[in-house]
């Protein structure tokens, strides 16, 4: 079935650093690939989607995009901030029978120093 | 004019209580889902409801029951609260169940059991 891997953290960066946070993934066909964000004390928000092969999301300046030769959907920054600081979530959807669901990568808790 | 929205935030309770926690979305999606997250970010779904009909019921201990009263709320009863209990469900809803629907979340209800 479907599933994510998300890459271990937590990340700790300086202000202005480049950031990467990996993700892979194991899917039937081409599902949609989606980042989601979770800023302290709130909810998950939805930071970038891709809904095919080669796509390029993109928000807020950050983006992933859809490689099908890697399984990958890797999330960019080229200059973080301090209030980047949060949790990222990386998910695509799985199916049985006609439920549909999400299912997330364990989550990169991202510290962003001034 | 918030989207999806849960009551109460924080509910501190003796273990062995009963007690609910609820949801309301004013998007007019038709799918609300319950999530648990663990002290470590982990996310794993609960429930799900399509147009008040439960079509996801994952491995949940039977003292935790849905219910939908209608497509715009979507409450979870507790009973006889444990230990383990403790931890943010999140409320979220999407439109339809499709592959390439991006879920909107509440901000979450945090159970702390003593």
């Amino acid at each position: 079935g479907n599933s994510v891997t998300q890459m271990e953290g937590p990340v700790t960066l300086s202000e202005e650093a480049f950031l990467t946070i990996n993700c892979t993934y194991t899917a039937t066909g081409y599902p949609s690939l989606f980042w989601y964000v979770q800023y302290p004390g709130e909810g998950l928000q939805l930071l970038l989607k891709a809904t095919k092969a080669d796509d390029k999301g993109s928000n807020k300046g950050f983006e992933a995009t859809y490689r099908k030769e890697t399984t990958s959907f890797h999330l960019e920054k080229g200059s973080v901030q301090v209030s980047d600081s949060a949790v990222y979530f990386c998910a695509l959807p799985i199916s049985s029978g006609s439920a549909r669901q999400l299912t997330f990568g364990s989550g990169t808790q991202l510290t962003v120093l001034p | 004019d918030t989207a999806v929205s849960q009551t109460p935030k924080y509910l501190v309770t003796q273990m062995g209580n009963d007690k609910s926690i609820k949801c309301e979305q004013n998007l007019g999606h038709d799918t609300m889902y319950w999530y648990k997250q663990d002290s470590k970010k982990f996310l794993k779904i609960m429930f799900s409801y399509n147009n008040k009909e439960l079509i996801i019921n994952e491995t949940v201990p039977n003292r935790f029951s849905p219910k939908s009263p209608d497509k715009a709320h979507l409450n979870l009863h507790i009973n006889s609260l444990e230990l383990g209990d403790s931890a943010v469900y999140f409320c979220a809803s999407s439109q339809g169940a499709g592959l390439g629907q991006p879920q909107h979340f509440g901000d979450g209800t945090r159970l702390s059991i003593l």
